[in-house]
Order: structure tokens, then sequence, then C-alpha cells
């Protein structure tokens, strides 16, 4: 199975504090797409990272991905009591359906 | 910013009884998913639709699902015959392009409850 597997399943750090989330995968992948899900609602795309890309921003996100190791990180700089949320990464692979992890929970206690 | 939209937002149904999940897509996105969360669980997917017809389904989707685009706006989902395992939030999502070149755009969801 191609699917990612966040690392830690739950993580609580104080508001300002960085928060890091790590995804690990298995097949050869297309692109790696990281999500947020806020309690009962839906996924909120945040960012996408190719095959060929190693690190990728938009705001206070910064994503990795190493092909080598079949992994990847997510990095929320300077967290916000509204960044609490789970964040699922998921993997693209050929032409198969995007996978979703299990998600990390990330408490931002103010 | 278009949003995909879903109704109900809860649907609560008995065991046996059919349900249809409603979602309206982002007007301009080719590509039409059903997803399903179980409560606190990994997000699965269950159907992928483009051109009219199914482009991949998973295991899950057996015979009691079906799909379908019956105007150029709303996209359903049908469950012919809920089991209480059926129990889940249901996403239906959007892409401009295949899946693994464009980011999904999700709704917020129907929470399905069979009883």
């Amino acid at each position: 199975s191609q699917q990612g597997e966040e690392d830690p399943q739950a993580l609580s750090i104080q508001e300002g504090e960085n928060a890091t989330m790590n995804c690990s995968y298995k097949t050869s992948i297309n692109n790696l797409q990281w999500y947020r899900q806020n309690s009962g609602r839906g996924l909120v795309h945040l960012i996408l990272i190719r095959s060929n890309e190693r690190e990728k921003h938009s705001g206070r996100l910064r994503v990795t991905l190493d092909t080598s190791k079949k992994s990847s990180s997510l990095l929320i700089t300077a967290s916000r009591a509204a960044d609490t949320a789970s964040y699922f990464c998921a993997t693209a692979s050929g032409n198969t359906p995007l996978v979703f992890g299990k998600g990390t929970r990330l408490s931002v206690i103010a | 910013e278009p949003e995909v939209t879903q109704t109900p937002s809860h649907q609560v149904t008995q065991m046996g009884q059919e349900v249809i999940l409603r979602c309206v897509p982002i007007s301009n996105h080719l590509y039409f998913y059903w997803y399903r969360q179980i409560l606190g669980q990994k997000v699965e997917f269950l159907v992928s639709f483009y051109n009219n017809e199914i482009s991949e389904k998973s295991e899950i989707f057996d015979d009691q699902f079906s799909v379908e685009r019956p105007d150029g706006s709303n996209f359903t989902l049908k469950i012919r015959s809920t089991k209480l395992e059926d129990s889940a939030m249901y996403f239906c999502a959007s892409s401009e392009a295949l899946q693994y070149n464009s980011p999904l755009h999700f709704g917020n969801g129907t929470r399905l409850t069979v009883t």
C-alpha cells in the first residue's frame, strides 16, 4: 500500500512554537499533499509537493519531501490557536486514488 | 472562493433504508469523488467519477452503493440498504484535473447515522 502514515498521532504545543509533523509512505509517488481538517469539517488542501521537488513554502507552512527515505514533513511556524486541527498527508501514485494517512491531531494551547 | 456544498449535514436513518447524499461540486471541476471517514479514523476513498462514469472504486464501494450526476450540478451517492457499519462522515470532493495532479476540494460532509 502507498498509504501515508503520519507521526506523531497527536501533538500538543504552546502558541508561538513550531509544530512538525512527519509522513512516511511505502511506494513511489507522483506527488504528496497535506490537508487540514478542523473538527467536524471537511479537509482543506494546504500544499502539494511533486516528487521532483524537495521543499515548498506557503505562508507559515514548510513542506519537505525526501523520496529516498519515502518521507515528508510539514512544519508550521509560529503556531496559533487557530492551527488546532488534524493534519493528513496523502500520496498520489500513477492513476490510483489519493490515499490518506490517519492524521496527526495538533493542539495549540494559547 | 467557490466551494463544494453537501446536503444534508446530518442524516439519521434506520438499518435497511435507502439514503441519498447530495453534493454540488465546484462548477468548473471535472472530477468528482466520495470519501468516508468513520469517527476518528482515516479518510477512505470510495469512488471517483469522470465524464459521467465511474473511473475508480474501492472495495468498500460494493453493490449497495451507486453514484449519479443527474444534472449539470449535482453529484449524488446512494446507499441502497444501509447497515450499521455505514455510519460515518461522507465527504464529496472535486478537482480540476485528475487527483494525482490536482488538489481535492472537499465539502463539509454529511454525517450519516444508521440506527
